[in-house]
Order: C-alpha cells, then sequence, then structure tokens
C-alpha cells in the first residue's frame, strides 16, 4: 500500500498569511504514460463531507480559490494557502489515486490565531 | 449536477449485518468507478472498497475483506455495500464516492453504528 504521509498534524495562522502542508507518498504517484500525478487535496469542514480543491497535484477544481496552490511531483507534495480566510478554517488531507487501495493522508488541521 | 445520496445506516449490534445504498444522478452512473469510503467520528478518512462500472471487479480494504460487499446496479443507478459480521470498529460515517479522473466526488455520508 502507498502509504501518505502528512505535516503538520495542525497549522495555527493569523488572517491573511500563507499556510502551508506537506504531504509525502511512500511511494511515486506519478504516472509517465500521461505526465500526471495522482495526488489530490480534499477540504473538509466539520459535518460536511470531503471537498475536492486540487487535482492532479496543481489543478484547482472549478470554483476554487486562487489562493488555493498545489505544488510538487513524484513523491512530496505541497498545499499553500497563500492568504489565509476565516472560511479556510477545516482539515485538508491529500489523497493518491494512482494504486488500489486509494489512501488519504492523516489530515492537518487549520486554525486561527 | 451530481448527486450522491447515502441512505441505510444505523445502530447496528456487534455480529449483525446492514445493507447501506447510494442512489446516483446527474451523471452516467454506468460509466464509473464507484467507491465507499468511511470516516470514524473525530479521525481521518479510510478508503473501503471500489466497483468497476459493470460491475465485474471489486477490491477491498483488509480490514472489510470477507465481511463486505459491494455491488451495484446501473438500471437503478445504485451502488450498496452488504456489511456482515460487524465490529465496534466498524463504527463510521460511511460516504459513497464516484471517482473521475480528477478525483472523488462524495455523498453526504450515512452514519453507521456498532453497538450492544
Amino acid at each position: 500500500d502507498i502509504v501518505m504521509t502528512q505535516s503538520p498534524d495542525s497549522l495555527t495562522v493569523s488572517l491573511g498569511e500563507r499556510a502551508t502542508i506537506h504531504c509525502r507518498s511512500s511511494q511515486s504517484v506519478f504516472y509517465s504514460s500521461n505526465n500526471k500525478n495522482y495526488l489530490t487535496w480534499y477540504q473538509q469542514k466539520p459535518g460536511q463531507p470531503p471537498k475536492l480543491l486540487i487535482y492532479w497535484a496543481s489543478t484547482r477544481e472549478s470554483g476554487v480559490p486562487d489562493r488555493f496552490i498545489g505544488s510538487g511531483s513524484g513523491t512530496d507534495f505541497t498545499l499553500t494557502i497563500s492568504s489565509l480566510q476565516a472560511e479556510d478554517v477545516a482539515v485538508y488531507y491529500c489523497q493518491q489515486y494512482y494504486r488500489t487501495p486509494r489512501t488519504f493522508g492523516q489530515g492537518t488541521k487549520v486554525e486561527i490565531k | 449536477e451530481v448527486l450522491l445520496v447515502e441512505s441505510g445506516g444505523g445502530l447496528v449490534q456487534p455480529g449483525g449485518s446492514l445493507t447501506l445504498s447510494c442512489a446516483a444522478s446527474g451523471f452516467t452512473f454506468r460509466s464509473y468507478w464507484m467507491h465507499w469510503v468511511l470516516q470514524v467520528p473525530g479521525k481521518g478518512l479510510i478508503w473501503v472498497s471500489r466497483i468497476n462500472p459493470d460491475g465485474s471487479n471489486t477490491n477491498y480494504a483488509d480490514s472489510v475483506k470477507g465481511r463486505f460487499t459491494i455491488s451495484r446496479d446501473n438500471a437503478q443507478d445504485r451502488l450498496y455495500l452488504q456489511m456482515d459480521s460487524l465490529r465496534a470498529e466498524d463504527t463510521a460515517v460511511y460516504y459513497c464516492t464516484r471517482e473521475t479522473e480528477s478525483g472523488y466526488d462524495w455523498g453526504q455520508g450515512t452514519l453507521v453504528t456498532v453497538s450492544s
């Protein structure tokens, strides 16, 4: 199984400041035949299902604000919230969909300082 | 609009059975792999099972293999999860998901509580 490890487990950031979440996979999730990383980022708020933010490691889902930026390739990935807003308080998960079983990171809780 | 609506959750005793159902709409159901994902309240997301578009190929997490069965009815646009020999540690919200090239679409989830 591909193990996904996020860091940190929680993050406290001031409004308007940058939040950075890291995700590492135990093996590469890069598919060379189409040059894509099979890595997604989800945002989950209390009482709600996860919401897709970023797919193929760096492509923003339609309607997602451009302050959410995904980057990385292979085994190391980053989700950056460039200017934290109050509505961004949530838990963020990375997931690989390169291999079955699909696996998720343990989640990173983002709070306001 | 893609809509996934789960039902069938509830309270069941250890060793009991439950069948979850997911009604899909807003897309061509028979064209997509479908998955179940669980979340223990307050904890992270765990992949449970998947089924291919025509129902001929299934995969399971080791923790549920031999106890859970995923199936689908493409005529009714429905996904199922038959859960047998339930354990306390199966207590979770179960989400029905559609997998696309860009990741998952999610239902709202249904809560399964295994307790005596």
